[in-house]
């Protein structure tokens, strides 16, 4: 079975520090994952893909089979950062079907 | 370029009523999802459509009802509503493609269930 665990419900960091939201999946096969972004009472946008290897807004993730993460990090967190993030799995059994973690709410203070 | 459309954005229920969410695409995309989001509990699959004509349950289906009405399409219908249905639905597309591809989202409908 597909799963997603985002330990942290809520993270917190003071403006220009480092940030890192951890994503751990479970599966099988090999997975394509994601991390979206919701700011506050907007829609779910994707952030980026780790087939793309690119950055966007500062941020990367790079996909780690071995320990099975998939961990989103930024060098210098803004205030406009401050976010829900979810990270998410796909590449399994249904067609398009994603399996997303739980969230990560990202507050970032001045 | 509107991507998805739904509607409609708020709606109060009085339990037992009946209600139909819309939501429409206009990315030709394949398969069709809606979600819903609670605090604590992130985005949980309600049903899907992974091509025109064809619908499967997700994780948590009770209490919900949908159609595929076309390829552009997806409605979710709560025949008899509950104040545990209390939530934001997001409605999402895809090109389909084994998950391979990026969902698009709408906008979400705040449903509220008294």
């Amino acid at each position: 079975a597909q799963r997603v665990t985002q330990p942290e419900k809520l993270l917190s960091v003071f403006k220009g520090a480092p940030v890192e939201l951890k994503c751990n999946y479970s599966y099988s096969g090999s997975p394509e994952l994601f991390w979206y972004v919701q700011y506050s009472r907007q829609r779910l946008q994707l952030l980026l893909r780790h087939i793309s290897r690119e950055s966007i807004k500062g941020f990367t993730a790079d996909l780690n089979k071995g320990e099975t993460s998939f961990h989103l990090k930024k060098p210098f967190a803004q205030e406009e950062d401050s976010a829900m993030y979810y990270c998410a799995l796909g590449g399994g059994t249904s067609y398009g079907k994603l399996t997303f973690g739980q969230g990560t709410i990202l507050t970032v203070h001045p | 370029n509107a991507g998805v459309t739904q509607t409609p954005k708020f709606q109060v229920l009085k339990t037992g009523q009946s209600m139909t969410l819309q939501c429409a695409q206009d990315m030709n995309h394949n398969s069709m999802y809606w979600y819903r989001q609670d605090p604590g509990m992130g985005l949980r699959l309600i049903y899907y459509s992974a091509s025109e004509g064809t619908t499967d349950k997700g994780e948590v289906p009770n209490g919900y009802n949908v159609s595929r009405l076309n390829k552009r399409e997806f409605s979710l219908r709560l025949e008899s509503a509950a104040p545990s249905q209390t939530s934001v639905y997001f409605c999402a597309s895809s090109e389909g493609s084994r998950g391979r591809q990026p969902q698009h989202f709408g906008d979400g409908t705040r449903l509220s269930i008294l």
